[in-house]
């Protein structure tokens, strides 16, 4: 067990529509990052928070959004869904916002648009 | 820019045969080397890491070597067993400029070891 807790596990909503997934990282942790996993391009690293602040950007698309809250658990949230976005989204946290540092990974959240 | 590649998968092996998995990667800077391992159903899980030129990271008798000279972090393990059946990440760490940092990943290699 990571300490990491995502929800919900799954997701299953249609196109056009909006999903909430919420990350609590492992007591003690600061930074929390999110990851796009899917069969086409596999692990990809949207947003990182640190304390509150974003910190490091990936390939997040403009219809995403995420923040970290005062009690440091994060939520990540997708708009106007396309059956392009599903894919397993992982959170995951580290202790500092060092590139070095290592992450714990959450189980994911199944996200399946129809 | 910035990437990591891995030998492609799926990788088949018999109980205590010899694994390796290679991995190389392109970077600017000097980025810190991860194995990273998945086990079906679940996150990802750290294995291991290296921070500079020619340090060697091991854990659970797996082991790997960060070379400069060839870009390269391949893992290795001297004889695996069925438990070891996962998918394996290879990554990249990178600071940013705003202070942040983040992994690049390799694709993923899956292992399947049959006994």
């Amino acid at each position: 067990d990571s300490g990491v807790t995502q929800t919900p596990k799954h997701l299953i909503t249609a196109t056009g529509q909006r999903v909430t997934l919420r990350c609590s990282p492992r007591s003690g942790d600061l930074s929390v990052y999110w990851y796009q996993q899917s069969l086409d391009q596999g692990l990809q690293f949207l947003i990182q928070y640190y304390n509150g602040e974003e910190r490091a950007k990936g390939n997040i698309l403009e219809r995403f959004s995420a923040q970290q809250f005062p009690d440091l658990h994060s939520e990540l949230n997708l708009s106007s869904l396309e059956l392009g976005d599903s894919a397993l989204y992982f959170c995951a946290s580290s202790v500092d916002r060092a590139y070095n540092s290592p992450l714990h990974f959450g189980n994911g959240t199944r996200l399946t648009v129809t | 820019g910035n990437s990591v590649t891995q030998m492609e998968g799926p990788v088949t092996l018999s109980e205590e045969a010899f694994l390796t998995i290679n991995c190389t990667y392109t970077a600017t800077g000097y980025p810190s080397l991860f194995w990273y391992v998945q086990y079906p159903g679940e996150g990802l899980q750290l294995l291991l890491k290296a921070t500079k030129a020619d340090d060697k990271g091991s854990n659970k008798g797996f082991e790997a070597t960060y070379r400069k000279e060839t870009t390269s972090f391949h893992l290795e393990k001297g004889s695996v067993q069925v438990s070891d059946s996962a998918v394996y990440f290879c990554a990249l760490g990178l600071s940013e400029s705003n202070q942040g940092g983040k992994l690049i990943f390799g694709q993923g290699t899956e292992l399947s070891v049959k006994p």
